[in-house]
């Protein structure tokens, strides 16, 4: 069983739309974590949201963490190719936070 | 960002070598991680350091051989690998919020091919 799932699963766009990807768990955490990951490198740290009900904004990318700390969305607004990318959640869980749970990414495709 | 440094970024190797995997963070961070990552699959957590004690490890086989000498090194020593080995390898660091959240810093990985 998936703690986190992420949906879509696959997004391939034009340049120019929007698009809103999503973190999903029947957990509570104490912390989620944005990542986007480009082929054969490592995770890129995007943002961290602690508390229910947040909202930062990076640029471009929108990010909400669930009122219930539950889920979490990330809405890019007028998408680039430079955004194509693996987009991945992690949470922490209370009691364990030193450790982070994973999705299995949503695969960003944006087209020129 | 070389905050996290892995080396060596490839490697090719034959079920009866040996070899190691080296991370190395430059953040002061106290806390260090192996993570695999295979096609079409999640993040997998191996093995998880905190101020040079192992912490977890997840079930790991024995062909993998975590050592930490201290809290800025970290390394993965192979042996007798399977060709379902094969994956990237992440080394992650972490550090403590003021919330109490811990946020993970990733290395580039090493891409580990085993034929």
């Amino acid at each position: 069983t998936q703690l986190l799932e992420q949906s879509p699963q696959f997004l391939s766009i034009q340049e120019g739309e929007n698009l809103t990807v999503y973190c999903n768990s029947s957990s509570v955490f104490s912390s989620l974590q944005w990542y986007r990951q480009e082929p054969g490198e490592g995770p890129v740290l995007l943002v961290t949201v602690v508390t229910g009900g947040e909202v930062k904004k990076l640029k471009r990318l929108t990010f909400q963490f669930g009122d219930a700390r539950k889920d979490s969305s990330l809405h890019i607004t007028a998408a680039q190719p430079g955004d194509t990318g693996l987009y991945l959640c992690a949470g922490g869980l209370s009691g364990s936070a030193r450790q982070l749970t994973f999705g299995s990414g949503t695969q960003l495709t944006v087209l020129p | 960002e070389t905050g996290v440094t892995q080396t060596p970024r490839h490697l090719v190797m034959g079920m009866t070598n040996k070899k190691s995997l080296k991370c190395e963070q430059h953040l002061g961070h106290n806390a260090m991680y192996w993570y695999k990552q295979s096609a079409k699959k999640p993040l997998e957590l191996m093995f998880v350091y905190n101020f040079k004690e192992q912490t977890e490890n997840n079930s790991v086989p024995s062909r993998f051989s975590p050592e930490c000498p201290n809290s800025s090194h970290l390394f993965l020593h192979l042996h007798t690998l399977q060709p379902e080995d094969s994956a990237l390898y992440l080394c992650a660091s972490s550090h403590k919020l003021s919330s109490g959240s811990y946020e993970q810093y990733f290395g580039p990985g090493t891409r580990l091919t085993v034929t």
